[in-house]
């Protein structure tokens, strides 16, 4: 199975600021079949991107994926308070589909 | 809109079987995967199956293998996840998801929580 490494673990960021979330494939991807999640507590995860860099419907532009291969990123431009957030990168272009262990983007 | 809604929490005793449910609705149910994931407290997603509703074919994550079945009601449109010899470690909150090739999971049921204790 495809091991996606996220890096880092946790971000420590001020609201207004640029954050970039990494994550990684332990082989390359099909098709660039790579998403992003947030979660946050209580909630169910919400898709951000997927294709590597397709927003999801009604996701903020402030929201951003790029990558290729084995390295994908995650920027997230300027952070607003509800940003605040855990996040996942899954790859679902091969069996079984695996995920990423989370970015934890809390505030400074 | 297009929803998943999940059965209601339980509490287990180690080696029972807990079955949840995941109702769909808002789209032809038969079109889209269902695949079921979970989280144990501290942990992160942890991918257990997909079972397709057009014909009942499954397929499980090599752990859960033996102790997971999963399966569908095309009547009513729901999915059912079955997992057996339940132990302290399967405490967690487990989710059903949409799918389709080529698309991300998208959306996820609101969750069950399923605490195993004795």
């Amino acid at each position: 199975e495809i091991v996606l490494t996220q890096s880092p673990g946790t971000l420590s960021l001020s609201p207004g600021e640029r954050a970039t979330l990494s994550c990684r494939a332990s082989r390359s991807i099909s098709s660039n079949y790579l998403a992003w999640y947030q979660r946050k507590p209580g909630q169910t995860p919400r898709v951000l991107i997927y294709g590597a860099s397709s927003r999801a419907t009604g996701i903020a532009d402030r929201f951003s994926g790029s990558g290729s291969g084995t390295d994908f990123t995650l920027t997230i431009s300027r952070l607003e308070p509800e940003d605040f957030a855990v996040y996942y990168c899954q790859q679902y272009g091969s069996s079984p589909p695996t995920f990423g262990q989370g970015t934890k983007v809390e505030i400074k | 809109q297009v929803q998943l809604v999940q059965s209601g929490a339980e509490v287990k005793k180690p080696g029972a079987s807990v079955k949840l449910s995941c109702k769909a609705s808002g789209y032809t149910f038969t079109t889209y995967y269902i695949h079921w994931v979970r989280q144990a407290p501290g942990q992160g997603l942890e991918w257990m199956g997909i079972i397709n509703p057009r014909d009942g074919s499954t397929n499980y994550a090599q752990k859960f293998q033996g102790r997971v079945t999963m399966t569908r009601d095309t009547s009513t449109s729901t999915v059912y996840m079955d997992l057996s010899s339940l132990r302290s470690d399967d405490t967690a909150v487990y989710y059903c998801a949409r799918w389709s090739s080529s698309r991300p999971f998208d959306p996820w049921g609101q969750g069950t929580l399923v605490t195993v204790s004795s």
